[in-house]
């Protein structure tokens, strides 16, 4: 199975822009990179997916390498409340092709946001 | 916020017991889901379903078993508890196949003493 790798913990300030890399380079031609995060006590929170062109929704903006290897979230102006584990995810298909949206989840990114 | 919602949300048993837990959707999504998280493992995927009576093993499903009779119900169920089995077990839902978003329940924390 294809895996990610993040680093453990990233730091940032209140109100500037935060950039959180992905290594995905056995990522296949078919698998999705998905972006969830995890507040404390709360349940994981989708925050985005793409396959190869760089997305944009309210939350946040996914640039993804041209050559699917890597990729990176970005929020744009950081807030206290982005305080979260940020898990960067690869989609995968089962033994016969039909992907039932089976995620696996690494240990994610700790991101602190100062005030 | 997707309508999901689990229960119970904390429930304390002893080893050997059985227990049931219940995730409830009024989203009418198709995929269902059953997570455990505990410390330095993440999160990890137990059992799915893709449908009424349509269910897989997932990553951990050794232990536990499932059910879905009706749309709206996933039932995970631990048939005799261990203590390794404390955890907490999440929810989601996905509402078509194909790397589509999931959206998580609020979990439930069990320990099994």
């Amino acid at each position: 199975d294809a895996k990610t790798t993040q680093p453990n913990s990233m730091e940032s300030n209140e109100e500037e822009p935060v950039h959180l890399p992905c290594n995905h380079s056995t990522i296949s031609g078919t698998d999705y990179i998905h972006w969830y995060r995890q507040l404390p006590s709360q349940g994981p929170e989708y925050v985005i997916h793409g396959l190869t062109s760089n997305v944009n929704n309210r939350m946040a903006s996914l640039a993804i390498a041209e050559d699917r290897k890597s990729s990176t979230l970005i929020l744009h102006r950081a807030t206290l409340r982005d305080a979260a584990v940020y898990y960067c995810i690869l989609g995968q298909a089962n033994a016969g092709g039909t992907s039932y949206g089976k995620l696996t989840f690494g240990q994610g990114t700790i991101l602190t946001v100062h005030p | 916020d997707a309508g999901i919602t689990q229960s119970p949300r904390h429930k304390v048993t002893e080893t050997g017991t059985p227990v049931t837990l219940r995730c409830h959707q009024t989203e009418n999504h198709r995929y269902m889901y059953w997570y455990r998280q505990d410390p330095g493992h993440g999160l990890r995927l137990i059992h799915y379903s893709y449908g009424v009576k349509d269910t897989d093993k997932g990553e951990v499903s050794d232990g536990y078993s499932v059910s879905r009779s009706k749309t709206e119900d996933f039932l995970l169920t631990l048939e005799s508890a261990t203590s390794s089995q404390t955890s907490v077990y999440f929810c989601a839902i996905s509402e078509k196949e194909g790397n589509q978003p999931q959206h998580f329940g609020d979990g439930t924390r069990l320990s099994i003493l």
